[in-house]
């Protein structure tokens, strides 16, 4: 166990709604980072937080918006969700922003859209 | 910009043999690596990284990584593998400073037969 915790484990919606994913970090950690998994294309960085503030962004859609809020936990909002953006989102946490830190992985969402 | 290469995307090998997974990096920068592991159905866990220091990096379970800067590689290998190290296998790169993106590479499937 990692300590990173994510909501909801699965989630199975349609084309064209709007999901809410959220991650609570490890106790301690200010950094939180979201990444999507999918089989064409790999595990992709998509944002990071520190401490409430957007810290480095990736390969992030502009129908996803994210934020971290003052009791360090993150959301991952998806809307006019498509097909393809089924996948499996990752979060993790870290203590600081640095790339050398170590970031702990929570278990996942799995989003399916149909 | 940095990338990585995982040059296996499968890796079937027998319980006891010796195992080699391949990565190399493109970076223009001094760099930070790391091996991430993910068992099935479970988030990624840290296996070694590599930030200074000795080029040879060990992890408690028995696997080793070698950062070659000539050669911009960070093989991992183990000597002798079991059952329970069947899981897939990402490495990722970083950059020193300001630049906190971590890329991973498209991972590699180690599946270890009896």
């Amino acid at each position: 166990d990692s300590g990173v915790t994510q909501t909801p484990k699965h989630l199975i919606t349609a084309t064209g709604q709007r999901v809410t994913l959220r991650c609570s970090p490890r106790s301690g950690d200010l950094s939180v980072y979201w990444y999507q998994q999918s089989l064409d294309q790999g595990l992709q960085f998509l944002i990071q937080y520190y401490n409430g503030e957007e810290r480095a962004k990736g390969n992030i859609l502009e129908r996803f918006s994210a934020q971290q809020f003052p009791d360090l936990h993150s959301e991952l909002n998806l809307s006019s969700l498509e097909l393809g953006d089924s996948a499996l989102y990752f979060c993790a946490s870290s203590v600081g922003s640095g790339g050398w830190y170590e970031q702990y992985f929570g278990p996942g969402t799995r989003l399916t859209v149909t | 910009a940095q990338s990585v290469t995982q040059l296996d995307s499968q890796v079937p090998v027998f319980e006891e043999a010796p195992v080699e997974l391949r990565c190399n990096y493109s970076s223009s920068v001094s760099v930070y690596l790391f091996w991430y592991v993910q068992y099935p159905n479970q988030g990624l866990q840290l296996l070694l990284k590599y930030l200074s220091g000795s080029t040879l990096v060990k992890s408690i379970n028995g696997f080793e990584a070698e950062f070659n800067k000539s050669q911009t590689s960070f093989h991992l290998r183990k000597p002798s593998v079991h059952i329970s190290d069947t899981a897939e296998y990402f490495c990722a790169v970083t950059r020193g400073g300001s630049n906190y993106k971590l890329t991973f590479g498209k991972g590699t499937l180690l599946t270890v037969n009896p």
